[in-house]
């Protein structure tokens, strides 16, 4: 099973609407959570962290269940510069290998006018 | 406004040659890492440090080699550049994994 699951989209969603993106994750023992956002041919950039339940930061809403494994990312009132890939990563919490962060291949989002 | 800065932005070079990527950070970060990564792919993560001489292969397997003598600096080398070399690589910087990495904007190669 993969360490991170996210549907790879793309996702197409008019300006002002809300998109919702899902993420499952395979260690039981992440502790930390992040949101990155890649611009195309950019390097990745932080965008949310989650350490307890949840985060919310103005339009971007963070939300985790440990008990299933998933974390989400809620945006809201899209606008055309959200247009990115959306990275989930969760932070393993053991020793070894799973002490550095795992990216997937994310989710891409396309915001329309 | 970037802390951790790559260099070069580009680099288009002939098979066989040896190359270094730089990548320097001003932030003080024990951890610094280089990944790779193909165009719509995900990164793959080759080189770890955790401090002054302190090296880790990572989960993808590279012919490149690194060196951590200064904090601050964490060079990637290529002995002998060839065609499946080609493609992005990004280097990255943390305090603790646990409050996520910082990238530097990367360095594009492309092997002739």
């Amino acid at each position: 099973r993969k360490e991170v699951e996210q549907d790879p989209g793309p996702f197409n969603v008019p300006e002002g609407a809300t998109v919702a993106f899902n993420c499952t994750y395979s260690n039981s023992a992440s502790q930390s959570f992040f949101w990155y956002r890649q611009d195309c041919r950019k390097e990745p950039k932080l965008l949310m962290s989650v350490y307890s339940s949840g985060n919310e930061d103005g339009r971007f809403t963070a939300q985790l269940n440990r008990a299933s494994q998933y974390i989400s990312l809620l945006i809201r009132d899209s606008k055309l510069s959200d247009s990115a890939t959306y990275l989930c990563v969760p932070h393993g919490g053991a020793s070894g290998s799973a002490r550095q962060l795992t990216f997937g291949s994310g989710t891409q989002l396309t915001v329309l006018p | 406004e970037a802390d951790i800065y790559q260099t070069p932005r580009y680099l288009v070079i002939g098979t066989g040659k040896k190359i270094t990527l730089e990548c320097s950070q001003t932030m003080g970060h024990d951890k610094m890492y280089w990944y790779q990564q193909d165009p719509g792919m995900e990164l793959h993560l080759i080189h770890y440090s955790y401090g002054v001489n302190s090296t880790e292969k990572g989960d993808l397997s590279s012919e490149s080699t690194v060196s951590r003598i200064r904090t601050e600096h964490f060079p990637l080398t290529l002995e002998s550049a060839r065609p499946s070399h080609t493609s992005q690589y990004l280097c990255a910087s943390s305090p603790g994994d646990i409050y996520g990495y910082t990238f530097g904007s990367g360095t594009r190669l492309t092997v002739v």
